[in-house]
């Protein structure tokens, strides 16, 4: 399967404790996202890298939230001090850009269904 | 900021029939793309159809055509010959082409396919 994967698919954890989640994105592809989804919403813009560049942070991503992509493959997501209002699917994607203005689509990963008790 | 509106919360179709979703976005943008995304229960986000919004014919795949209306900022989904498998939540997203590559997502549309 050359598609996006994440892990874990689910992760239970208690309020204020740290989670980590893991993004392997399609193996040619330079650019990796982070949405995030609620439910009975679409999913919101957190953040997204070229290679190992982050290049955009949205508003959403407050400073208990942090991701990285150290070698321009795999990502992580890391949220610190957990709330109840973090519980949410994660969602990565990821996407091929040749440069220059030309769109390529975002293929999405299953996501990772986040619960804070 | 741009945002996408998507109106209807729920739909439902006979199989077999013909269903279309509504989609509006806002936007000061001239040059951007436009998606419906797929989001079947437990699985993951798949692209159903694309538009370029420097073109106007409206892209088509298979069962699945928009319409697409610049003016009106309307970007609606038909589906054609229903089928059980199209039961799922459909986003309508935004891309502006320019900056950064994010996409804008509507509250989504479930749809039911009645056998």
């Amino acid at each position: 399967d050359t598609g996006v994967s994440q892990n874990p698919r689910h992760k239970i954890t208690k309020r204020g404790q740290n989670v980590t989640f893991r993004c392997d994105p399609i193996s040619e592809h330079n650019r990796l996202y982070w949405y995030r989804q609620t439910l009975g919403q679409g999913p919101e813009f957190l953040t997204y890298f070229q290679n190992e560049a982050q290049l955009e942070k949205s508003r959403l991503l407050s400073d208990r939230f942090s991701a990285e992509r150290p070698k321009g493959s795999f990502s992580t997501l890391e949220i610190q001090r957990t709330e109840q209002g973090d519980s949410a699917m994660y969602l990565c994607a990821s996407s091929h850009s040749g440069g220059g203005a030309f769109v390529e689509t975002q293929y999405f990963g299953p996501g990772t269904r986040l619960l804070v008790l | 900021a741009q945002t996408v509106t998507q109106s209807q919360p729920e739909m439902s179709v006979q199989e077999a029939e013909t269903v279309t979703l509504s989609c509006t976005y806002d936007t000061s943008e001239s040059d951007y793309y436009l998606f419906w995304y797929k989001q079947p229960p437990s699985r993951q986000m798949i692209l159903v159809i694309r538009q370029e919004a420097y073109k106007q014919q409206n892209a088509t795949e298979n069962r699945f055509s928009v319409n697409f209306q610049k003016a009106a900022k309307s970007f609606s989904l038909k589906i054609s010959d229903s089928q059980l498998g199209d039961a799922a939540m459909y986003f309508c997203a935004y891309l502006a082409r320019w900056g950064a590559q994010k996409l804008v997502f509507g509250q989504g549309t479930r749809l039911t396919i009645n056998p």
